[in-house]
């Protein structure tokens, strides 16, 4: 069953410095996510991107963070100057379509933990 | 604004059936899913609802009511690896971004 990759599975990061989440989504798919969850809380949404371009982000999505498709497989989450309450498991997700498939919903990654210290 | 509320932690015996209740108010609706999520890991489909009704698959049935903002999650035949977090996600536009509710976190013991 295809899936979606994630890569580092745990970041360790200083305070200040910039970090680089890598998510490699399903060949097909179109529409890409970022979500995050802070250690026992909810999941939130970050961003969508379609064809090269943001379509939605929150508000939690401030000048701070910046989303790139470097080439034809890669999704990647740039972090700059990270604080500790950046600390989370940041998850991809990808779709096929806009529209989400009522029998799958997301296909979310395995996540990346990062720890900021 | 978007608020959706889910019981924090719920206790069930293996074999048995636990409903598991959510209530949402978001700006836009086009879909409640439920999924799974075991500690550390990605959250797992299971199941979605546009219209208002019960929907089943296997041993998980899924209920929405549209007008009274309400979805439930019903488990069956409890087992030990059903010990997870359930979480409700309102799809609030069409094909874009879930809000997800806090996540119950269903203890079935044995």
């Amino acid at each position: 069953e295809p899936e979606v990759t994630q890569t580092p599975s745990h970041q360790v990061t200083q305070m200040g410095q910039e970090v680089i989440l890598r998510c490699v989504p399903i060949s097909n798919h179109l529409y890409f996510y970022w979500y995050r969850q802070i250690l026992g809380q909810k999941v939130e949404f970050l961003v969508s991107f379609y064809n090269n371009e943001i379509s939605e982000k929150s508000e939690i999505f401030d000048d701070q963070f910046s989303v790139e498709r470097p080439d034809g497989s890669n999704f990647t989450l740039k972090i700059r100057s990270t604080k500790l309450e950046d600390s989370a498991m940041y998850f991809c997700a990808s779709s096929e379509a806009g529209t989400v498939k009522p029998s799958e919903g997301y296909t979310f990654g395995s996540g990346t933990r990062l720890t900021v210290v | 604004g978007q608020n959706i509320d889910q019981p924090t932690e719920m206790t069930a015996t293996e074999g048995a059936i636990v409903q598991i209740n959510c209530t949402y108010q978001t700006s836009g609706f086009n879909g409640l899913f439920w999924y799974q999520q075991h500690a550390g890991e990605a959250p797992t489909f299971l199941s979605y609802n546009v219209l208002d009704g019960l929907e089943e698959k296997g041993r998980f049935s899924s209920f929405l009511s549209r007008s009274k903002g309400y979805s439930y999650l019903l488990l069956k035949e409890l087992q030990m690896k059903d010990s997870a977090s359930y979480l409700c996600a309102v799809l609030k536009n069409y094909g874009q971004n879930f809000v997800f509710g806090p996540g119950t976190r269903l203890s079935v013991l044995p």
